[in-house]
């Protein structure tokens, strides 16, 4: 069974400080997807990775799939209280089309 | 606004009662995904249509099902409801595979 880990759980910072979550698996993942979901409402995409190595960015935010292509990390530089949100990764099961989902990083920015 | 429309957004039924949650996709988009998310378990995946056709199913219980028209819209059927299945049920559309997914606003199931 292809599982999503994601850490830390909960994460609440400063506004202004750097921090990076972390999406793993023992699994390989063609693709990597990244969403955000704000309380009650459905989660939104924010990025796809689908090389081993890439990184993409998102305005202060940077995503990068791992060279294997069993891990990936998003970076936030200088948070927002607009970055509060609960940040999932998905990725793709390996013998079918279902979207699997980690259980997500809940993130806090203090003003 | 994700393009992907879910209907109803609330509804409140009693133990034991039958609903039916609509979805119509983004134009374009073939595939369809169901997911249920209460509040321990995370985003659940039930189901996933393609073009009509059933592609993969996950953890979905037999007292559910859902279908997808030749319109594309999709139904996800609740039946003989208990109190456990109250919870935020998402639907997503998708152009394909390994690209990510839209999700609808969801519609919350409050069984009483």
């Amino acid at each position: 069974t292809q599982l999503l880990e994601q850490s830390p759980q909960f994460l609440s910072i400063q506004e202004g400080e750097n921090l990076t979550v972390y999406c793993n698996s023992s699994s390989v993942f063609s693709s990597l997807q990244w969403y955000r979901q704000e309380p009650g409402e459905g989660p939104v995409l924010l990025v796809t990775v689908v090389t081993g190595g890439e990184v993409k960015k998102l305005k202060r935010l940077t995503f990068q799939f791992g060279d294997a292509r069993k891990d990936s990390s998003l970076h936030i530089t200088a948070a927002q209280p607009g970055d509060t949100g609960l940040y999932l990764c998905a990725g793709d099961g390996d013998r079918d089309d279902k979207i699997i989902f980690g259980k997500g990083t809940r993130l806090h920015i203090l003003p | 606004d994700s393009g992907v429309t879910q209907t109803p957004k609330h509804l409140i039924t009693a133990t034991g009662q039958r609903v039916t949650l609509r979805c119509s996709p983004r134009s374009g988009d073939l595939s369809v995904y169901w997911y249920q998310q209460s509040l321990d378990q995370g985003l659940q995946f039930l189901i996933q249509y393609y073009n009509g056709e059933e592609r993969a199913k996950g953890n979905i219980l037999e007292r559910f099902s859902a279908q997808q028209f030749p319109d594309l819209h999709s139904e996800l059927n609740l039946s003989s409801l208990e109190l456990g299945d109250s919870a935020l049920y998402f639907c997503a559309s998708s152009q394909g595979t390994g690209i990510g997914a839209f999700f609808g606003q969801g519609t919350r199931l409050t069984v009483v």
